[in-house]
């Protein structure tokens, strides 16, 4: 199975600040990633898919970028209502695989 | 608007089998695929297998031997039996839509979740 390691797990910081999320694929998976949104209690939200596209009504300040084994999700100007855990998932095999989480927290 | 409303046994023994139904209102079920989806705190988030509305399957093969997952299309719903339980499979388990008609992959429409405990 295609493992995904998300950096950092966990990460503190203000209303305002631009947030960088990291997930490496361990093979190459093309543009096959997703990232999702999670607040306790919820199923996740789909914010960005084949890497860079937008869902979708998900506002402009989140975005992705890469291909192959590196991505990154970013949130240009954090808000209140971004506070939660972030999640990568690749499709590139059929065993679809998740990355283990990133957990922005308010500072 | 598609909405997913799921159902299912919550407390289970060890050995016996988790049963799960799954709903979909609202929106096409053709054309899609229909996905379960587990999270617990030890494992995180775990891709169980997905169906389509031909019954054409795909399974997640660390849980292959134990899953089986069918469709019923008359009535817009799909179920997911998991046999054998342990403690293992304590999780919260997801119904979901695939985003794209035709290919799985990400899901965009999840059901509510439901909490499935296993424990002697």
């Amino acid at each position: 199975a295609i493992q995904l390691t998300q950096s950092p797990s966990s990460l503190s910081a203000s209303v305002g600040d631009r947030v960088t999320i990291t997930c490496r694929a361990s093979q190459g998976i093309s543009s096959a990633l997703a990232w999702y949104q999670q607040k306790p209690g919820k199923a996740p939200k789909l914010l960005i898919y084949d890497a860079s596209i937008l869902e979708s009504g998900v506002p402009s300040r989140f975005s992705g970028s890469g291909s192959g084994t590196n991505f990154t999700l970013t949130i240009s100007s954090l808000q209140p209502e971004d506070f939660a855990t972030f999640y990568c998932q690749q499709f590139f095999s059929y065993h679809l695989t998740f990355g283990g989480g990133t957990q922005v927290e308010i500072k | 608007q598609v909405q997913l409303q799921q159902w299912g046994a919550g407390l289970l023994k060890p050995s016996e089998t988790l049963s799960l139904t799954c709903a979909v209102f609202g929106g096409t079920f053709n054309d899609y695929y229909w996905s379960l989806i587990r999270q617990s705190p030890g494992k995180g988030l775990e891709w169980i297998g997905d169906i389509n509305e031909g019954g054409s399957t795909n399974y997640n093969p660390s849980l292959k031997s134990r899953v089986t997952i069918s469709v019923d299309t008359s009535k817009n719903q799909f179920s997911l039996k998991l046999h054998s339980v342990t403690a293992a499979d304590t999780a919260v388990y997801y119904c979901a839509r695939s985003f794209r008609p035709g290919s799985s992959g990400y899901y965009n429409n999840w059901g509510q979740g439901s909490l499935v405990t296993v424990s002697s």
